[in-house]
Formats: C-alpha cells, structure tokens, sequence
C-alpha cells in the first residue's frame, strides 16, 4: 500500500459529461501529480500542484482541470469527455516539507470508461 | 528534452530462467533521477527503485539487481531465476533532479511473461 487513495476505482460515462477524479496524498506529502495512462499514448504526465499551487502541466488538455485543495487533497476534473479520453488515470504523491527530492508513490488509479 | 525508451516491448520467459529488461535515456540534465516501476496484472504501479545521477553503484535486492552505466545512457534491470509473480508490465522513467520534484518521462514499458 502506497499510502495514496484515489477514488472512485471505476467511473463509467457518456460522452459529453463531466466527472471529477479525487486523490489524497501521502501522509506529509505536498506534490500531487497527474498521469494518464492509455493504449496509445502510455504514460504522460498530466499536471502537478506543490502546496496548492500549480508547479509544472504536460500533456493536459484545455478540457481538464485539476486542483489541489488546503488539506492538500487534489481534484482533476474532466468535461465534455471523447471517446478517446478512456483510461487510467493516477495520482502520485511525494516531497516531503524540508526534505530533498524524493520518489513518486502512485495510487491505485481511476478507470475511466467513456461510452 | 528528456525521453526514455525500452525497445523490449514483450518478453517470455520460463519460470527459473533470468531476464534482463533494457531501458536507455536521454537528457540534457547533468543530475537526474531514474526509477523502476511495476504494474502487475492489477493495474497499480509499484516502485522498485530510485538511482541517483552521481551514484552509478549498482545495487541488488533478492532477486533483483540493477545497472546503471551513464557512459552508454543505460539503466537496465535484471530479475534472476524469474518467477510467474514476476509477470507485470515494468517501466522505467527519469526525471530531474531539482528542488520541488519534478514529473516523470517514462518509457513504454516491457511487458513481462513468466510461464511455469
């Protein structure tokens, strides 16, 4: 257990719809980051927010959004989802206040099915 | 731009024998992390290790080891007398090495097989 939770497990929409992806950290931890996981694209880093604050975007579509809240949990949000917007969805935890750089520990992931 | 490839897409292997899955980078940075990271049939992705840019020591755990030679970009991953547990999807990825952590470059991963 790698002490990041995400939830739901499974989410299964329309295409059209809006859903949002939710993801507690680590214990201490104040970066959340975002990646999508699918067939053809693999891995890519969506988003990261430090401290509440946004600190790096990658491949995120304009369609998205994310933030991460006071208590440090963080939220990504999905609208007018396509088809190809399909996937798993993981949330990752690290950086420890003080501490140098650390590793990334990823939650169990979000599988979004758009229909 | 950094960039991370594992030519190995699929690997079989029977149980016992030992497996050598290889991951090359790129980067312009002169420290940088690498890892590994498992994602078994579940789907979770679990960490295995974390090698420093400076710190080209190779390491073992059980019955898994792992060399890193920055002279040829290579930080390759061998699991000795594999198992069928062992089958998983494994990746290897990189990233800066700067205050505030950076995001992930992962390869495609290689898909391992196990058969007992």
């Amino acid at each position: 257990d790698s002490g990041v939770t995400q939830t739901p497990k499974h989410l299964i929409t329309a295409t059209g719809q809006r859903v949002t992806l939710r993801c507690s950290p680590r214990s201490g931890d104040l970066s959340v980051y975002w990646y999508q996981q699918s067939l053809d694209q693999g891995l890519q880093f969506l988003i990261q927010y430090y401290n509440g604050e946004e600190r790096a975007k990658g491949n995120i579509l304009e369609r998205f959004s994310a933030q991460q809240f006071p208590d440090l949990h963080s939220e990504l949000n999905l609208s007018s989802l396509e088809l190809g917007d399909s996937a798993l969805y993981f949330c990752a935890s690290s950086q420890r206040r003080g501490l140098p750089p650390d590793t990334q520990y990823f939650g169990p992931g979000t599988r979004l099915t758009v229909l | 731009a950094q960039k991370v490839t594992q030519a190995q897409t699929e690997i079989s292997v029977v149980e016992k024998e030992d497996v050598t899955l290889d991951c090359v980078y790129e980067t312009r940075d002169t420290t940088y992390y690498l890892f590994w990271y498992k994602q078994p049939p579940s789907g979770e992705l679990v960490f295995l290790i974390r090698r420093n840019s400076f710190d080209e020591q190779n390491e073992i755990s059980g019955r898994y080891s792992w060399n890193f030679q920055k002279s040829t970009s290579s930080f390759n991953f061998t699991i000795t007398a594999s198992q069928v547990v062992d089958s998983a999807v494994y990746f290897c990825a990189l990233s800066e090495a700067r205050p505030g952590n950076t995001p992930l470059v992962f390869g495609k991963g290689t898909r391992l097989s196990v058969i007992a």
